[in-house]
């Protein structure tokens, strides 16, 4: 199947400083990628869907401003969390898709951890 | 929006056991039906799909049966190992992917 890379898989952080999480289609071009945060033992929690040269289309109560998303090229996302809290330590997964109706590929996800 | 419900939250089988988990979804537009399993501080792998114009779909020990005009789709995992345990997730999706709340299984050797 499709593969799609994660980066970092994990990383810690200090309080007030920003992050960047990398998310690339490793062999097939995402027109459509989207960023999940996840609690444990929760499901998965859409935080925004990016088209590839477009602005993200973030859901209701994510801040824009603090979870930047970047979607320049078909094969690369990046989320940057910035100005990182306690609560904003989380498990934040990407997936990709080649478009609608097109099947969608996760990343491995990355583990943000801030003190 | 779509919302997607998922049932049951927790499933216990023996081995050699099937086990089946359901999931309604509510946006009629959803075409695609993604089944997903994760395990522990990973992401999740897609198992088997199911597209609307298909009712059922096999893979082995893997199923997905889909009834669109009731809005409904189910995963049927036969003769279940201890490998199968992990959470499960559906999905229904049209522009975006929508999750249910997932189903945590566990397989008793």
């Amino acid at each position: 199947g499709a593969v799609v890379s994660q980066h970092p898989s994990r990383v810690i952080c200090k309080s007030g400083t920003s992050v960047k999480i990398e998310c690339r289609s490793l062999d097939f071009q995402a027109t459509t990628m989207f960023w999940y945060r996840q609690f444990p033992k929760q499901s998965l929690m859409l935080m925004a869907t990016s088209n590839e040269g477009s602005k993200a289309t973030y859901e209701q109560g994510v801040e824009k401003d603090k979870f930047l998303i970047n979607h320049a090229s078909l094969t690369l996302s990046t989320l940057t969390v910035t100005s990182a809290h306690p609560e904003d330590s989380s498990f934040y997964i990407c997936s990709a898709t080649q478009g609608s109706g097109n099947t969608i590929y996760f990343g491995e996800g990355s583990w943000l951890t801030v003190v | 929006g779509e919302n997607v419900e998922q049932h049951p939250s927790t499933l216990s089988v023996q081995e050699g056991d099937s086990a089946v988990i359901k999931c309604t979804y509510s946006d009629s537009a959803s075409n695609y039906f993604p089944w997903y399993k994760q395990e522990l501080g990973k992401g999740p792998q897609l198992i088997i799909d199911i597209r609307s114009n298909v009712g059922e779909k096999k893979d082995q020990r893997i199923a997905v049966t889909l009834n669109k005009t009731a809005k409904h789709f189910s995963l049927h995992i036969t003769e279940t190992q201890p490998e199968d345990s992990a959470v499960y997730f559906c999905a229904a999706t049209f522009n975006d992917m929508r999750f249910g709340a997932g189903t945590r299984l566990t397989v008793k050797p």
